[in-house]
């Protein structure tokens, strides 16, 4: 089965400062990744995915993400925080047909002005 | 991207109340997952269904049920909510790509449960 880990639980950055959170992630075949973003009191927003291809991923909202197999990660970028970025992130993985998707323990983003 | 309502957002009830939280999806997506999330903690899945008439338990036990009567439609239902059931739920739906295995679900704005 497949696992996530997000080391940092809680971030904090300067807005304008660079971001970038990081994943892990365990899975024998090549998995299907995704970061999503959970403002306070919603729902989870979908960024970004890797499915196959370009190992360079853009998202919405000037997010980006980068497969490297050889290190099991998917560390999600953003050169520019801004202020509304404060969020909780989470990374998932899935490995497709009835496998069911697993998210990771969520990093909460601090913006400080 | 999907559209995807629960209701209510909110809800506060009192224990030994039977409830039912609303999930529709408009997109006509055959997969719907019910996952719940306690504060600072990640999601767990509790059901989920591939299609009308199919449900099954997910990772998280839970004393809540399902039903998929309908494509856009997957209520759960707590027979009798206790303060141990008070957290968020979100309803999530997915869509398959070009080939069937690429998966991406698409999440609801939750449901905030509060059992006093």
């Amino acid at each position: 089965a497949q696992s996530v880990t997000q080391p940092d639980i809680h971030i904090t950055v300067s807005e304008g400062a660079s971001l970038e959170l990081r994943c892990n992630y365990s899975y024998g075949a090549t998995p299907y990744l995704f970061w999503y973003v959970q403002s306070p009191g919603q729902g989870l927003q979908l960024l970004l995915k890797y499915f196959s291809g370009d190992t360079l991923v853009q998202g919405i909202k000037g997010f980006e993400a980068e497969f490297k197999r050889s290190q099991s990660s998917f560390n999600l970028r953003k050169p520019s925080v801004h202020w509304s970025d404060a969020a909780e992130y989470f990374c998932a993985v899935g490995a497709g047909g009835y496998q069911k998707v697993t998210f990771g323990t969520g990093t909460k983003l601090q913006v400080i002005p | 991207e999907a559209d995807i309502y629960q209701t209510p957002r909110y809800l506060v009830i009192g224990t030994g109340k039977k409830i039912t939280l609303e999930c529709s999806q408009t997109m006509g997506h055959d997969k719907m997952y019910w996952y719940q999330q306690d504060p600072g903690m990640e999601l767990h899945l509790i059901h989920y269904s591939y299609g009308v008439n199919s449900t099954e338990k997910g990772d998280l036990s839970s004393e809540s049920t399902v039903s998929r009567i309908r494509t856009e439609h997957f209520p759960l239902t707590l027979e009798s909510a206790r303060p141990s059931h008070t957290s968020q739920y979100l309803c999530a739906s997915s869509e398959e790509g070009r080939l069937n295995f690429q998966e991406t679900q698409y999440f609801g704005p939750g449901t905030r449960l509060l059992v006093l």
